[in-house]
């Protein structure tokens, strides 16, 4: 059945480093959104797109990272330099314009030492 | 702006207890309500949703009702299960494409 893919599913790297993370949405699907979840903070929005265009990304820390939809099948969010700070999972979720639900995916869990 | 505010955990409950959690909003005009449920080391799933006042989303057993006059969409269950130990997260939109999610409650159910 059709699902959000996400890769790498575990990342583990040294502060400085840039990592970049992959989601694959469902076929047909026209939105993307990008979450952050932590203990702290819970699941925080960081960036979205409709019909690969950035229509939000002012969750995002726009000093380090960036999101990006090179084409309807990927979108990518790349941290440079990663910072401890940033160790946390990344969700990726799909959805359809005009239908009011998020499919989401397995996530990246994000360690930096 | 929309916002979604829901009972603190953790809970903790035996096998075949009743389950409630507690999940209001605030938002102007008529948003979708969505009950999204977490298993440790998954994404979120949704669990239920409602799309109009009095709606009752249900799903595995859980059940929700829209209340527009109480602003609220509390999820219950009537016997819960050890398979139903998760994380639940109650959330809402307006438009299907800014999501509000509330900060998720911990459940354990204990054989």
């Amino acid at each position: 059945d059709a699902r959000v893919t996400q890769t790498p599913r575990d990342k583990v790297t040294e502060m400085g480093q840039e990592v970049t993370m992959r989601c694959q949405p469902i076929l047909g699907h026209n939105t993307v959104f990008w979450y952050r979840q932590t203990m702290m903070q819970g699941l925080e929005l960081l960036a979205y797109f409709r019909n690969r265009a950035p229509l939000d990304d002012s969750g995002m820390p726009k000093d380090r990272f960036s999101a990006e939809m090179p084409d309807a099948t990927l979108a990518t969010l790349k941290i440079q330099p990663s910072e401890p700070r940033d160790s946390a999972v990344y969700f990726c979720a799909s959805g359809y314009d005009g239908y009011n639900e998020q499919f989401f995916g397995p996530g990246t869990r994000l360690t930096v030492l | 702006g929309d916002s979604v505010t829901q009972m603190e955990g953790p809970v903790t409950l035996s096998e075949e207890a009743f389950l409630t959690i507690n999940c209001t909003y605030t938002a102007t005009g008529y948003p979708s309500l969505f009950w999204y449920v977490q298993y440790p080391g998954e994404g979120l799933q949704l669990l239920l949703k409602a799309t109009k006042a009095d709606d009752k989303g249900s799903n595995k057993g859980f059940e929700a009702t829209y209340r527009k006059e109480t602003t609220s969409f509390h999820l219950e269950k009537g016997s819960v299960q050890v398979s139903d130990s998760a994380v639940y997260f109650c959330a809402l939109t307006r438009s299907g494409n800014q999501f509000y999610f509330g900060t998720g409650t911990s459940l354990t159910v204990i054989p």
